[in-house]
This record gives C-alpha cells, structure tokens and sequence, in this order.
C-alpha cells in the first residue's frame, strides 16, 4: 500500500522561504521506475505541476519555467522523503500544495495536500 | 506553457452521460498520448482516472472513458452518479515543459 504524508507549516510570511516534505511508504524514493512530483491547486489558477525528483542510475530534477529561479525539490534517501522548497514566496504562491507519484506520464498516488497561505 | 483549455462546467441528470473537453496543441495534447484525467472532490486528493488517452485504473468504472482527436481529450461519463459530481481535470505531457494541467470542469449531477 502506497502512501504519501506531507508535512510542513500552513502560514508563511511573503519572502520567506516555503518548505514541505512529503514522507514515502510502500515504495522508495531512490525507485528507478518512478518520479516524486509536486502539484499545487489554487482557486484562480486551477492545478499547476511545480516540478519533480527522480532518480536513473543518478538524482535528477525538473522544474515547470514559470518556477524554475524560485524551486528546490530534493531526494532525501535516508528518511525515504522528499521536499520543496519555494522560494521568495508572494500572496500568489498560496494554494493547496500536493506531492505525488509519477509512475510514467501519470500521478497515481498523491499525498493528502497541505494548504499553504502567504500573509504576514 | 499554458493551461489546456476545458469548459467551466458540465451537467446532466443521473444516468445520463456528460462528455468534457480538453484542448492543447500539437505540443501537448495533439504531440503525445500521454494525457490523463483526475476527479478532485474538495479537500481530498485528486484521483487518477484515465491514464495514456483512453486507459484506466483498476478500480475505476467502466463508466469513465476516454479519447482523442487531434489536439483534443476527452472524458466521458457515462451513466452518472451522484458521486461522479467534482472537479475533473486533464493532464498531458508536454515534452520539455513536462506536465501541463487544464483549467478544470466541475461536473453537477442535477
């Protein structure tokens, strides 16, 4: 059984950093068949895939253009988990943060979401 | 890369069908068959539902299916439930860009 448990605070202050975990059972973050993906959902822009971690004899990572100076997404082998970092984060950052598995082309299984609000 | 476009909404009476679009480029939608649709009920995570156009899950109904045509998916639901009522939203890999989302159709069971 697959699942996936995000954790990480609800509140973060505009410019600061946004960071979230997303904790692995029933499959390995280091797996050579599958990605580890983050996807955010908010009211004015609908669901946006943010980027991915994945690994193929060695760690890659890809992320989506319009966050790509600002996100950090890291394996972490040791706790099986893996993380996001958004940097410089504004008002529009808030949203509904998902992790997710990528098992080729499709997520099919996500994590229960956090939701994740920019405000000082 | 910009969202695929799907209507804001769709309807229809249990038992009756309802199909949504989803439309990209050649880029997207038209370049590969790699698009999928996920059910997004409020506060619960999104559900895979189709997989690779037309593909799906075990455990999901023979009630959702899907296509393509060109640079358009669609999703279609047929003999709809109460439970079917959520957010539907499409995916397709989009090459160097990877993944891009549509903008999402929220289903009502009248």
């Amino acid at each position: 059984q697959i699942q996936l448990q995000q954790s990480g605070p609800g509140l973060v202050k505009p410019s600061q950093t946004l960071s979230l975990t997303c904790a692995i059972s029933g499959d390995s973050v280091s797996s050579n068949s599958v990605a580890w993906n983050w996807i955010r959902k908010s009211p004015s822009r609908g669901l946006e895939w943010l980027g991915r971690t994945y690994y193929r004899s060695r760690w890659y990572n890809d992320y989506a253009v319009f966050v790509n100076s600002r996100i950090t997404v890291n394996p972490d082998t040791s706790k099986n988990q893996f993380s996001l970092q958004l940097n410089s984060v504004t008002p529009e950052d808030t949203a509904v943060y998902y992790c997710a598995r990528d098992s080729g082309y499709l997520l099919d299984y996500w994590g229960q979401g956090t939701l994740v609000t920019v405000s000082s | 890369q910009s969202a695929l476009t799907q209507p804001p909404s769709a309807s229809g009476s249990p038992g009756q069908s309802v199909t949504i679009s989803c439309t990209g480029t050649s880029s997207d939608v038209g370049g590969y068959n790699y698009v999928s649709w996920y059910q997004h009920h409020p506060g619960k995570a999104p559900k895979l539902m189709i997989y690779e156009v037309y593909k799906r899950p075990s455990g999901v109904p023979d009630r959702f299916s899907g296509s393509k045509s060109g640079n358009t998916a669609s999703l279609t639901v047929s003999g709809l439930q109460a439970e079917d009522e959520a957010d539907y939203y499409c995916n397709s890999y989009a090459g160097g860009a990877l993944y891009v989302f549509g903008t999402g159709t929220k289903v009502t069971v009248l």
